[in-house]
């Protein structure tokens, strides 16, 4: 059984770092063609692809958060890890995790998502 | 980026009556790399539908995907109280992959 599980902090202040934990089980991230993404959701929003991390440690990001976005994979403990950095009140959101089965394919398994609140 | 655009916004419906739901895409999806999502509040996003029309494990046949190029749509026939919620499209075909802004079947 596949899942996937977000932690991090709840609550961060305005430009400061951002750190989540994807961890997952149920599969074997060094399988050829599995992907892990961030996605992140604002309240009432939709979703908006983030990150994403390959079998092979390549990383690709949503080009406007380019410059703030960094995520990293970590196979013997079976973590992805997003740092954000310069939050602001405006990266409040949920943010969830996700696997692809391949490079272009649908998030077939999904975290539960946790709210990240930026406030001061 | 392929901007993904979904209507109607809302759909007001009974148990029993069917939906269609569009998305309309700003470029052509190649290989019909467009998947469905079913979401419920506090709930993460569940995958319905892949490559266009493809019902994902466990998805019921009263789901049906269908369209091509950069017109889509999700048909759902016989409406069940679960299937009340947000619904959205959305392309694996090119980076950064994009979301539409849903459809709330209420």
């Amino acid at each position: 059984q596949v899942t996937l599980r977000e932690s991090g902090p709840a609550l961060v202040k305005p430009t400061q770092t951002l750190t989540l934990t994807c961890s997952f089980s149920g599969f074997s991230f060094t399988t050829s063609g599995i992907n892990v993404a961030w996605i992140r959701q604002p309240p009432g929003k939709a979703p908006e692809w983030l990150a994403r991390i390959d079998w092979e440690g390549d990383k690709f990001y949503t080009t406007s958060l380019e410059t703030r976005l960094s995520i990293s994979v970590d196979t013997t403990a079976n973590h992805v890890v997003l740092t954000m950095t310069n939050m602001d009140p405006t990266d409040t959101a949920t943010y969830f995790c996700a696997r692809t089965e391949f490079s272009r394919g649908p998030f077939d398994n999904w975290g539960q998502g946790m709210l990240v609140t930026v406030a001061s | 980026e392929n901007v993904l655009t979904q209507s109607p916004g809302t759909l007001s419906l009974s148990p029993g009556e069917g939906a269609t739901l569009s998305c309309r895409a700003s470029m052509t999806v190649g290989d019909n790399y467009l998947a469905w999502y079913q979401q419920k509040p506090g709930q993460a996003p569940r995958l319905l539908i892949y490559g266009a029309y493809i019902r994902a494990t466990g998805i019921p046949d009263r789901f049906r995907g269908g369209g091509s190029g950069s017109v889509f749509t999700l048909t759902i026939s016989r409406l069940e109280p679960e299937d009340f919620g947000v619904y959205y499209c959305q392309q694996y075909d090119r980076s950064p992959r994009t979301f539409g802004q849903g459809t709330k079947v209420e």
